[in-house]
């Protein structure tokens, strides 16, 4: 079945801790997104990358890092340097970022840091 | 600066019909898309509009208007299944990622 994973869906860590969480998709799609949704908040965009070895920035980008050696994974690292990094993390993917073409997302990773 | 927004919560009925408003202000406009989340899960892709007009898709559609900057999503019908986030979403331009608003949590009751 084709899909984006997410895994794992729930993770706990130690403030001060860098934690990676992993994102891949066997759809073939050029285009990756990272988002952090927050109660009340919608979706903010962290990073996103429209072809391997290639990433931008998104709105809130401090404090996390990306990397695009695939084009099937793109993993997102919360650095201690991320002053609230409790929240639901959500990755997509889409074929491209063309116009008409919207994005398909992961279950999700609920990361919990104390 | 970029600007979605859309009511926080809306209340319906069972078997009745809802209108959620997508007011949006963005430096260009690619297309509008509709999600829906329910609670704790991924947002799930309901309908996209890029010309102005009505898109009907089974019980929902999604309305455009490009000069006013504005959208709305229609429920006919309404099921208990259907409570959940509404997420409007905006492509300010090609090669960009989807800009969302903030959501409108709908709670259908019986």
């Amino acid at each position: 079945d084709g899909g984006i994973t997410q895994s794992p869906k729930y993770l706990f860590r130690k403030e001060g801790q860098n934690v990676t969480l992993s994102c891949e998709q066997n759809l073939n799609h050029d285009a990756m997104y990272w988002y952090r949704q927050d109660p009340g908040q919608g979706l903010r965009l962290i990073y996103y990358s429209q072809i391997v070895n290639d990433f931008q920035k998104g709105d809130i980008a401090e404090g996390y890092s990306v990397s695009r050696e695939k084009k099937e994974s793109f993993p997102l690292t919360v650095t201690s340097a991320q002053k609230n990094p409790t929240a639901f993390y959500l990755c997509a993917s889409s074929i491209d970022q063309g116009a008409n073409t919207e994005a398909f997302f992961g279950q999700g990773t609920r990361l919990t840091v104390v | 600066g970029q600007n979605i927004d859309q009511p926080t919560e809306m209340t319906a009925t069972e078997g009745a019909i809802v209108q959620i408003n997508c007011t949006y202000q963005t430096s260009g406009f690619n297309g509008l898309f509709w999600y829906q989340q329910h609670a704790g899960e991924a947002p799930t892709f309901l309908s996209y509009n890029v010309l102005d007009g009505l898109e009907e898709k089974g019980r929902f559609s999604s309305f455009l208007s490009r000069s006013k900057g504005y959208s709305y999503l229609l429920l006919k019908e309404l099921q208990m299944k259907d409570s959940a986030s509404y997420l409007c979403a905006v492509r300010d331009k090609a090669g960009t990622a989807l800009i969302f608003g903030k959501g409108t949590t709908l709670s259908v009751s019986s």
